[in-house]
């Protein structure tokens, strides 16, 4: 069965600190995906790899970075949190399509709910 | 910037009814995906429909997609209980690339 891991389900940190959100895909999928979902906006996309050590900017960067050093594990960093980073943080990875540049079904992990206070 | 715009926003059904979720989009796409998400959860990928398809089924579940208006619909026939979740559309952006974009989501909420 596919799988897509993350590393907590719930986590409460305090503004200013520096939060790892980590993502582990057993696929062999060489995209992966950080989304953000808040109410009302539905899913908006922070960062996205489509190789190890490749990333490319989502729709909202601002305030996060990732890092990608094995194909299988997506990081997504808060440098320094801040209260209107509160949210559900979505990660999921998707295969390349064979045909070239096209996106293909997303398997999503459970959501890790941040709280930032 | 999202891409999806699904309409209605909401929609609350009575068991066995049928329900229709709309999606409109900006941009010429590659391909037009429908998600599902239980409270809290993450997405399951439901149907993935190409530009050069105009509709696809799978279970009860029927996808068309008008390129031409770029709108899709989802419909679910036989409506259940356990089909109470959040419907999302979603693409590629227009970009081209690898990018899943996402809409808002309509909320279905099936009344036993």
């Amino acid at each position: 069965d596919v799988k897509v891991t993350q590393s907590s389900r719930y986590l409460v940190k305090r503004t200013g600190e520096k939060v790892f959100l980590e993502c582990v895909q057993d696929m062999d999928h060489e995209n992966m995906f950080w989304y953000r979902q808040d109410p009302g906006l539905g899913l908006r996309l922070i960062y996205f790899s489509y190789d190890v050590k490749m990333k490319e900017k989502g729709d909202i960067p601002e305030g996060y970075s990732v890092s990608r050093e094995k194909k299988e594990r997506f990081s997504l960093i808060l440098e320094s949190a801040s209260t209107n980073q509160t949210s559900m943080y979505l990660c999921a990875s998707s295969e390349q399509h064979s045909g070239g540049r096209m996106n293909t079904e997303a398997f999503f992990g459970q959501g890790t709910r941040l709280t930032v206070v | 910037s999202q891409q999806g715009e699904e309409d209605p926003q909401a929609l609350s059904i009575q068991e066995g009814e049928n329900a229709t979720m709309n999606c409109s989009y900006k941009t010429s796409i590659n391909n037009l995906q429908w998600y599902r998400q239980n409270s809290g959860r993450g997405l399951v990928h439901l149907i993935l429909i190409r530009s050069n398809e105009r509709e696809k089924h799978s279970g009860r579940l029927r996808v068309t997609l008008d390129t031409s208006k770029k709108s899709s619909s989802l419909l679910i026939t036989a409506s259940r209980a356990a089909d109470t979740a959040s419907y999302f559309c979603a693409t590629d952006g227009g970009t081209g690339g690898f990018k899943t974009i996402f809409g808002a989501g309509t909320r279905l909420f099936v009344k036993a």
